[in-house]
């Protein structure tokens, strides 16, 4: 079957602008996840949906940032008012809930540059 | 909190030689681990993972790695590195039933010379 899916793979942008990343995961995946990889922090997670639970947003680095998932399937990732160092590759993972497996499966990422 | 520390940002290695990726993690709680690896331009894909049982667990291409509780450590070793290895590869932690979120060391790059 398909793979977790990101579009689009590459954005670029001008600083105040807002974007929107697109994650879609494996079908039957219920845990959704985003993480942003930069070379100053490295791969940190940013938020994670499961089913119909809230969200922990734990990890979003500013109120600019914002996600929601619709349907249980697809999320959106939005950053508003976009900074230079919001520049980054953004990836989504998907995991499937239950049966013991704890693999969480990346899709290819998007890679944002804020000019 | 959890942590990770991967020893070394770049290890240059010779085709056919062992490699040794370090990783030592700190969890307040015992936690799952795992190695992924990235190429270049492309997403994280799991080498390998421990969760409970046996400690020393076999991944794809060769790779295996131990969980060394005492230690706090999961290194990651393969016996005779192939040039297609090169990559980057990342040691990550996450708690079970706490969303697990994975918390990733900061990566090491593998290069392999002919």
């Amino acid at each position: 079957g398909a793979g977790v899916s990101q579009s689009p793979s590459n954005k670029v942008t001008e600083k105040g602008k807002d974007v929107e990343l697109r994650c879609d995961p494996i079908s039957g995946h219920t845990a959704l996840y985003w993480y942003r990889q930069s070379l100053g922090q490295g791969l940190e997670f940013l938020i994670y949906f499961q089913g119909n639970s809230a969200p922990d947003k734990s990890g979003l680095p500013s109120d600019r940032f914002s996600a929601e998932r619709t349907g249980g399937s697809v999320s959106t990732l939005t950053i508003q008012r976009t900074q230079q160092e919001d520049s980054a590759v953004y990836l989504c993972a998907s995991r499937i809930m239950g049966g013991g497996t704890d693999t969480q499966y990346f899709g290819p990422g998007t890679r944002l540059t804020v000019l | 909190a959890q942590s990770v520390t991967q020893l070394g940002s770049h290890v240059s290695v010779s085709e056919g030689a062992l490699v040794l990726l370090r990783c030592n993690y700190s969890s307040s709680v015992p936690p799952y681990l795992f190695w992924y690896v990235q190429y270049p331009n492309q997403g994280l894909q799991l080498l390998l993972k421990y969760t409970t049982g046996a400690t020393l667990v076999k991944g794809i291409n060769g790779f295996e790695a131990e969980f060394k509780k005492s230690e706090t450590s999961f290194h990651l070793t393969k016996p005779s590195a192939h040039m297609s290895d090169a990559a980057e590869y990342f040691c990550a932690v996450s708690v079970p039933k706490a969303g697990n979120m994975l918390t990733f060391g900061g990566g090491t790059r593998l290069m392999v010379k002919p």
